[in-house]
């Protein structure tokens, strides 16, 4: 089967840029979670969805990210404009139906380097 | 509140000799508890979870935690390292919501 499936997995872009990324999680899943990991912060939870509804998005930094989930099988992290603060890596997890125990299933990241 | 204190941010250890990565968790529920690693340029992956039950838990590649719930602590062992296991390891605690909490990690090094 597979995975969540993130692109781009390598971003470099300019101060300024509009970065989309994106996730398809594992059919079936029905929660979407977007973390930011650096080597300062660690690994941040940004916003979840469940069933493609924002649940909590507390943790998005700012007005310049926005997250969406049009269908159950894609989500986009959306930053506009990019600041160099902003260079992380991005990661995409899902998890199942009832699967309230919290195990979580992430993709490989989308690395965003902003100049 | 639910958080997670990982105690070392390193570990370096020779091949072969045993390995504990210490994670220590505060919540005022119950918790479900995790280990998960995270090899160079790739995401996380499940190295083993707490539910119920036995408190000692085993994992995938011979690792092996204790969940203490007196001393609200899930520490992560191997009795044998290999290189292949230098890595980062990341505890988490999940309290049956959405929100699963990460401790900010452990970077163990295994060397020869």
């Amino acid at each position: 089967d597979a995975g969540v499936i993130q692109s781009p997995r390598h971003e470099v872009t300019e101060m300024g840029q509009e970065v989309t990324l994106r996730c398809k999680p594992i059919s079936g899943h029905n929660s979407l979670f977007w973390y930011r990991q650096t080597m300062m912060r660690g690994l941040e939870l940004l916003i979840y969805f469940n069933n493609n509804v924002p649940i909590d998005d507390s943790g998005m930094p700012e007005d310049r990210f926005s997250a969406k989930m049009p269908n159950a099988s894609f989500s986009t992290l959306k930053i506009q404009p990019s600041e160099p603060r902003d260079s992380a890596v991005y990661f995409c997890a899902s998890k199942p139906q009832g699967g309230n125990t919290g195990e979580l299933f992430f993709g490989e990241g989308s690395r965003l380097t902003v100049l | 509140a639910q958080s997670v204190t990982q105690l070392d941010s390193q570990v370096p250890v020779f091949e072969e000799a045993p390995v504990e990565l210490r994670c220590n968790y505060s919540s005022s529920v119950s918790v479900y508890l995790f280990w998960y690693v995270q090899y160079p340029n790739q995401g996380l992956q499940l190295l083993l979870k707490y539910l119920s039950g036995s408190t000692l838990v085993k994992g995938i590649n011979g690792f092996e935690a204790e969940f203490n719930k007196s001393q609200t602590s899930f520490h992560l062992r191997k009795p044998s390292v290999h290189i292949s296991d230098t890595a980062e390891y990341f505890c988490a605690v999940n309290s049956g919501g959405f929100k699963t909490i990460f401790g900010a990690g452990t970077r163990l090094f295994v060397k020869a």
